[in-house]
């Protein structure tokens, strides 16, 4: 299984502000995934981020809200800016199994726990 | 597009008693299917799989799950409970892509409580 490793991974911030978050894997894979775990609540996918092109949204988040950088195979970002309270969740970077990733199940970092106050 | 419901957010069971956890899917396409396991304050574990190969999957821990076409479901079961199974696990289903069958779609979860 890939090695995930999320920084930072617990943050205290205050609304109007950014954090930026970083997912490094211990191999090369050609998609990374950013889902959301809100307080209680199960995970929901925020984007898909590709090598080399944007990052493809799902419905209900916007690049604005969550710019996300891809600069190489094994590094992706995800930024949560201009926060609020309701922005308070657990930040999860997953990527594809199996080699290349090109695996069926999906692995997780230990999740960027972020408050907003 | 795919869902995953699962029944009883919570449920408890006494150390050494049977564990059933439920989850049934929904998806337009073959499914790849999935139980994670979250311990309090870490990420997800994968549990086991369902790929289309043997429908009963087992998977770490001695859980194992079975797959159900006839009934859309994929429940998780361990024989016996132990103290350390007591955390949060999630059923997640995705298209049977290989490849590009990584975007989960995740159940709301069931927290599993191990009682003495």
């Amino acid at each position: 299984s890939a090695v995930i490793s999320q920084k930072p991974s617990r943050d205290i911030c205050q609304r109007g502000t950014s954090l930026t978050i970083q997912c490094q894997v211990d191999s090369q894979v050609t998609m990374m995934f950013w889902y959301r775990q809100q307080p209680g609540q199960s995970l929901t996918l925020i984007a898909t981020a590709n090598q080399g092109s944007e990052a493809t949204y799902e419905s209900g988040f916007v690049i604005d809200k969550f710019p996300i950088s891809r600069p190489n195979l094994t590094f992706s970002t995800l930024t949560v800016s201009n926060m609020s309270p309701e922005d308070s969740s657990i930040y999860l970077c997953s990527v594809p199994g199996g080699a290349g990733g090109r695996g069926t199940e999906a692995f997780f970092g230990q999740g960027t726990r972020l408050t907003v106050v | 597009a795919q869902s995953v419901t699962q029944l009883g957010s919570h449920v408890s069971v006494s150390e050494g008693a049977l564990v059933l956890l439920r989850c049934n899917y929904s998806s337009s396409v073959p499914p790849y299917l999935f139980w994670y396991v979250q311990y309090p304050n870490q990420g997800l574990q994968l549990l086991l799989k369902y790929t289309s190969a043997a429908t009963l999957v087992k998977g770490i821990n001695g859980f194992e799950a079975e797959f159900k076409k006839s009934e859309t479901s994929f429940h998780l079961t361990k024989p016996s409970a132990h103290m350390s199974d007591a955390a949060e696990y999630f059923c997640a289903v995705s298209e049977g892509t290989p490849g590009g069958g990584n975007k989960l779609t995740f159940g709301t979860g069931t927290q599993l409580k191990v009682e003495l």
